[in-house]
């Protein structure tokens, strides 16, 4: 499996600033994923990060409040952009763990803790 | 978003008792991921299952994919302590997409 790492761990911000997220991988990974966990609840997907191109949201999610980039098959940010108060949550970088041959999982970073005051 | 049902949503056990839980949806999955989330982490992958009817062991842990296709089952046997968290399925319906849907949890508290 693959070692995920991201920065920072956690984080306090005020409202109407922005946070970028990143997320490290020890290995080339086709695909990485960014999910969104509120307090208390389950894991939703955000997006997801191609290299090389934009990124694929998911239906509630948009570039422009979380815009996201993929520089190489390594590392991708997030940025969690004017927030408010209900973006407090946490947030979670994941890949994919397809190798030949193909078995899909997906391995998870650490998370993100970030209050928006 | 859609997500999965996962029952009961928690539970209290003894240590050394058996833990059963599930997760069902209305639509047909070809990939089932089981997660456990301890406070402050990220989910951590216990068993993957790939086909219909399959049984997978990890250790005390052993899951299964529903014939259906549209359910899957996790049992811990003999818990201990550790065993706390918040355990997560995770299903996905089209091969190739990476995409998954997450359960709503289910989450345990072993007493000792």
């Amino acid at each position: 499996s693959a070692v995920i790492s991201q920065k920072p761990s956690r984080d306090i911000c005020q409202r109407g600033t922005s946070l970028t997220i990143q997320c490290q991988v020890d290995s080339q990974v086709t695909m990485m994923f960014w999910y969104r966990q509120q307090p208390g609840q389950s894991l939703t997907l955000i997006a997801t990060a191609n290299q090389g191109s934009e990124a694929t949201y998911e239906s509630g999610f948009v570039i422009d409040k979380f815009p996201i980039s993929r520089p190489n098959l390594t590392f991708s940010t997030l940025t969690v952009s004017n927030m408010s108060p209900e973006d407090s949550s946490i947030y979670l970088c994941s890949v994919d763990g397809t190798s030949l041959p193909v078995q899909e999982t997906q391995y998870f970073g650490p998370g993100t803790r970030l209050l928006v005051l | 978003g859609q997500q999965l049902n996962q029952s009961p949503q928690s539970m209290f056990i003894q240590e050394g008792e058996d833990v059963s839980m599930n997760c069902t949806s209305s639509s047909i999955f070809n990939t089932w991921l089981w997660y456990k989330q301890d406070p402050g982490e990220g989910p951590v992958l216990l068993i993957a299952l790939y086909k219909a009817g399959e049984l997978t062991s990890n250790g005390r842990l052993t899951a299964q994919f529903g014939i259906t296709r549209k359910d899957s089952f996790l049992n811990i046997s003999a818990s201990i302590p550790s065993d706390v968290g918040i355990y997560f399925c995770a299903g996905q319906g089209r091969s190739g997409t990476y995409k998954y849907i997450f359960g709503t949890g289910t989450r345990l508290k072993v007493l000792a």
